[in-house]
């Protein structure tokens, strides 16, 4: 059974700094891999979507990365923004299109000015 | 992107009664429509999967008789809790995928009371 881990749960940062959100799954048998952003009692607004066949995906100051073998993926945030204080989940897809994703809990960001 | 719409945003019921959430998919169209609860801190778990024109598929644990999902058409999908007790209290959100890519409503936090 495919589980999705997230650490840290919760990161607190000043304004600036680069970051690095971690996701770890434990079947490699992944479809592909997606990024959200949750703000509090919201929706999910995708950010990323790695197919498995990809290592990265960038898009403007975020760059999230895959690797397989190892089971991880990580969303890097350059120069950090108070407006990136949000709750950041990872999905894992499985290997038929058609499937629902799997979630991790989600690391909560702070981003202090 | 592709758009979700989930409505309504927010409904507070009194324990009992029903209430009806609407996902619709406004610019493609969705065969299948996955429906996921989200408890205070906790990660998106996967309830039911809806399928245009055929019977939702219930994950363990999910009463389909309390949850009743209707998947009409191939843009709205509802799903509807029957009368609704204090811990059914949570945020419901739909979810379709158009190619690869999975698109989530804006959410509806339901608060029996």
């Amino acid at each position: 059974k495919q589980e999705v881990t997230q650490i840290p749960a919760a990161l607190s940062v000043p304004e600036g700094e680069n970051l690095v959100l971690n996701c770890s799954f434990t079947d490699s048998a992944i479809y592909n891999l997606q990024w959200f952003r949750q703000d509090p009692g919201k929706g999910l607004t995708s950010l990323l979507l790695i197919q498995s066949s990809q290592r990265e995906q960038t898009s403007g100051r975020l760059n999230a990365s895959l690797d397989k073998s190892s089971g991880r993926s990580t969303l890097y945030i350059a120069a950090s923004q108070p407006g990136d204080s949000a709750t950041y989940l990872c999905a894992a897809s499985l290997n038929q299109a058609g499937t629902a994703l799997i979630f991790g809990k989600g690391t909560t960001l702070s981003v202090s000015s | 992107g592709a758009v979700v719409s989930q409505h309504p945003s927010w409904v507070i019921c009194k324990s009992g009664t029903s209430v009806k959430i609407e996902c619709r998919s406004l610019d493609f169209q969705a065969t299948t429509m996955f429906w996921y609860r989200q408890f205070p801190k906790q990660s998106l778990m996967l309830m039911a999967t809806s399928n245009e024109g055929s019977k939702a598929t219930y994950e363990q644990g999910v009463e389909k008789d309390k949850f009743l999902i209707n998947h009409a058409s191939l843009t709205l999908s509802t799903l509807t809790v029957t009368s609704a007790h204090p811990e059914d209290s949570s945020f419901y959100i739909c979810s379709s995928r158009r190619g690869t890519e999975a698109f989530f409503g804006q959410g509806t936090r339901l608060t029996v009371v």
